[in-house]
């Protein structure tokens, strides 16, 4: 079956634009994730949510961060009035119920530069 | 906070060397271990998981050990292969940390032929 995708899988946007990243993630996976990676780091937490429920947005950097699940599949990050330290790659992830003892199954990523 | 380093940041080696890679982490309260995967353009894919109560998990070539009291894990590549280039990166899922990974920096490794 398909794994998680993401699109658009390359972003340019001005500072100040506001842009939409959407993730699908494996069919019938209950929990899903978005990370933030910049270069040259490790994947950062941004949010969790369970179904469309979302349990854990203690990773977002600032209000300018939104992300919805509203049917609890298909998921959009949303970032406001972008800076150019929102440069980063994007990365969903889901996983069958959440916890612990889930694999996470990770997307491709989108690539997101602020000029 | 949980504090992820893995050492070294790059590393290059001739094909069939064995290497290994480090990772260590600040808080030994951990729900599990993880390694995964990272090739450039595409997302990470898990390698090996190592629970909390468990000291080694192996995998093919792969094999990787937790020691828990001191904060470190190790994964171990046996007779290495140029497809084997790729960014190894080490996660921890905390208990009580909600459901959440944190991530090391990463190992860039290459191996050359």
């Amino acid at each position: 079956g398909a794994g998680v995708s993401q699109s658009p899988r390359y972003k340019v946007a001005k500072r100040g634009q506001d842009v939409a990243l959407r993730c699908d993630p494996i069919s019938g996976h209950v929990s899903l994730f978005w990370y933030q990676q910049a270069l040259g780091q490790g994947p950062e937490f941004l949010t969790y949510f369970q179904n469309e429920a979302q349990l854990d947005k203690s990773g977002l950097p600032s209000d300018r961060f939104f992300a919805e699940r509203p049917e609890g599949s298909v998921s959009t990050l949303k970032i406001q009035r972008t800076q150019q330290e929102d440069s980063a790659v994007y990365l969903c992830a889901s996983s069958l119920a959440g916890g612990p003892l889930d694999t996470q199954y990770f997307g491709p990523g989108t690539r997101l530069t602020v000029l | 906070k949980q504090e992820v380093t893995q050492i070294p940041a790059a590393l290059s080696v001739p094909e069939g060397e064995n290497l290994v890679l480090n990772c260590s982490f600040t808080d030994s309260a951990i729900y599990n271990l993880q390694w995964f995967r990272q090739d450039p353009g595409k997302g990470l894919t898990s390698l090996l998981l190592i629970q909390s109560s468990q000291r080694e998990q192996t995998s093919g070539r792969l094999n990787a050990s937790l020691d828990k009291s001191s904060g470190r894990s190790t994964l171990y590549i046996a007779a290495s292969q140029p497809g084997d280039s790729a960014t190894y990166l080490c996660a921890s899922f905390l208990t009580g940390g909600g459901n959440k990974l944190t991530f090391g920096t990463g190992t860039q490794l290459k191996v050359e032929l």
